[in-house]
């Protein structure tokens, strides 16, 4: 299967930590990377090759992979936090690239 | 810095053809692919094409075989979006992302501002 899979959407307390997680087959090859999104806004590489940070991105939000299952975590969610968070990688087979669905993570 | 600026917003009838253009500045052109990623309004994001700067091959998603074209023009450092036979469900938001890679991982950093195109008769 090409797909990635994401829950459609989480909820997090103020200053709690919160894990989304994506499952995909191509997962087991390929390592996945995260991006947030905010309303009217383009997504930002949050997470790449599995749990490296981008310089600028905030030391709370980790990646992890392992099989076909990848997680990002967002350890003292802020309220800037809140946003809709995409997985992405290579597709097992061709050259080509999934998303996940999309998970919309509301701060609370 | 790194930049990728978008052309503008475009409004189109249905059964005609868009060009969007991503022009790349602050680093080497010819060093990273262009990916093309696209967001009907509500909804998820769409992987839809990637583009060698070099030679110019290209890998387009499945469902758009047939009516997606990427091109580039390395004397202006610009890449183009052009689909053909627009339909109402192409209406999103288009994005450029550069293509980073690295072993088995690949990411796309940064992304364009988006270029909004509506289908309407």
């Amino acid at each position: 299967s090409s797909e990635l899979t994401q829950d459609p959407a989480v909820s997090v307390a103020l200053g709690q930590t919160v894990r989304i997680t994506c499952q995909g087959d191509s997962l087991r090859t390929y390592s996945p990377s995260w991006y947030q999104q905010k309303p009217g806004q383009a997504p930002v590489l949050v997470i790449h090759a599995k749990d490296n940070r981008p310089s600028g991105i905030a030391d709370r939000f980790s990646g992890a992979s392992s099989g076909d299952t990848a997680s990002l975590t967002i350890t003292g969610a802020q309220a800037e936090d809140e946003a809709d968070y995409y997985c992405n990688s290579r597709a097992s087979s061709g050259f080509y690239w999934v998303f996940g669905g999309g998970t919309h993570v509301t701060v609370l | 810095q790194v930049q990728l600026v978008q052309s503008g917003a475009e409004v189109k009838q249905p059964g005609a053809s868009v060009k969007v253009s991503c022009k790349a500045s602050g680093y080497t052109f010819s060093k990273h692919w262009m990916h093309w990623v696209r967001q009907a309004p509500g909804q998820g994001l769409e992987w839809m094409g990637i583009i060698n700067p070099d030679a110019g091959t290209t890998s387009y998603a499945q469902k758009l075989q047939g009516r997606l074209t990427l091109t580039r023009d390395t004397s202006a450092s610009t890449f183009s979006m052009e689909l053909n036979n627009l339909q109402s469900e192409d209406t999103a938001v288009y994005y450029c992302a550069r293509d980073h890679s690295l072993g088995s991982a690949w990411w796309f950093d940064p992304w364009g501002q988006g270029t909004l195109v509506t289908v309407s008769s």
